[in-house]
């Protein structure tokens, strides 16, 4: 079955770059989510996507911003990049329904700021 | 404040034993109750969900119990075996559309040959 795909799987990027990272949810899938994972943490909920509208906003910096677009994938942009946005990127994908969904995880993108 | 406490951080078990792991939530609009299992520098993946009208849910080896009044849920590991060796996670998400999951901390388990 096919799954979440998310690209790059690696990024190497220097202070004050911008990165983009990349999400392809399941198909028919129209929902997106996007967290943060720093080492030996938990996922943090950055921002998710239903239908191409933002959904609900987590602790997602300004200098974060993201989208989803009319096939559905979505990108996170990052700008200003600091030493502690280095961490597993993941994007969740979902059939939303009423009464909760189940999100399914990619692979993760491992973003370092050098 | 941690909306989902998660307990223990650490876990060691023998091959063959039970592996159990507690959730606790305070939100009640929480209506949808998964468990991840996590390796290393992969994503998260779903191992077994639970909604508040059931109070137990089994496959296979994994089972979840969940008791709605005290607010708390667990996964219970049958007959663990050294693969099962990772990090687990449960969630809590609204019973609305397009809700976000909140995690608890972690749970590192184990399982010793």
């Amino acid at each position: 079955a096919a799954g979440v795909i998310q690209s790059p799987r690696h990024l190497i990027k220097e202070k004050r770059e911008t990165a983009t990272l990349k999400c392809y949810p399941i198909p028919r899938h129209d929902t997106v989510y996007w967290y943060q994972q720093g080492p030996g943490q938990d996922p943090q909920f950055l921002i998710s996507f239903y239908e191409k509208m933002q959904s609900d906003k987590g602790s997602i910096p300004d200098r974060f911003s993201a989208q989803q677009f009319s096939d559905y994938h979505s990108e996170l942009n990052m700008s200003s990049l600091e030493l502690g946005d280095s961490a597993l990127y993941f994007c969740a994908s979902s059939l939303s329904v009423a009464g909760g969904d189940t999100q399914y995880f990619g692979p993760g993108t491992r973003l370092t700021v050098l | 404040q941690q909306q989902v406490k998660q307990s223990p951080q650490s876990l060691i078990v023998q091959k063959g034993g039970i592996s159990i792991i507690n959730c606790a939530y305070e939100n009640t609009a929480f209506d949808y109750f998964p468990w991840y299992q996590q390796f290393p520098g992969k994503g998260p993946a779903l191992l077994i969900a639970i909604r508040p009208d059931v109070s137990e849910k089994k496959e296979g080896r994994f089972t979840i119990s969940f008791n709605k009044s005290a607010k708390q849920f667990s996964l219970h590991i049958m007959d663990s075996q050294p693969g099962d060796s990772a990090t687990y996670f449960c969630a809590a998400l609204p019973g609305t559309n397009a809700g976000k999951s909140t995690f608890g901390d972690g749970t590192t388990l184990t399982v010793k040959p």
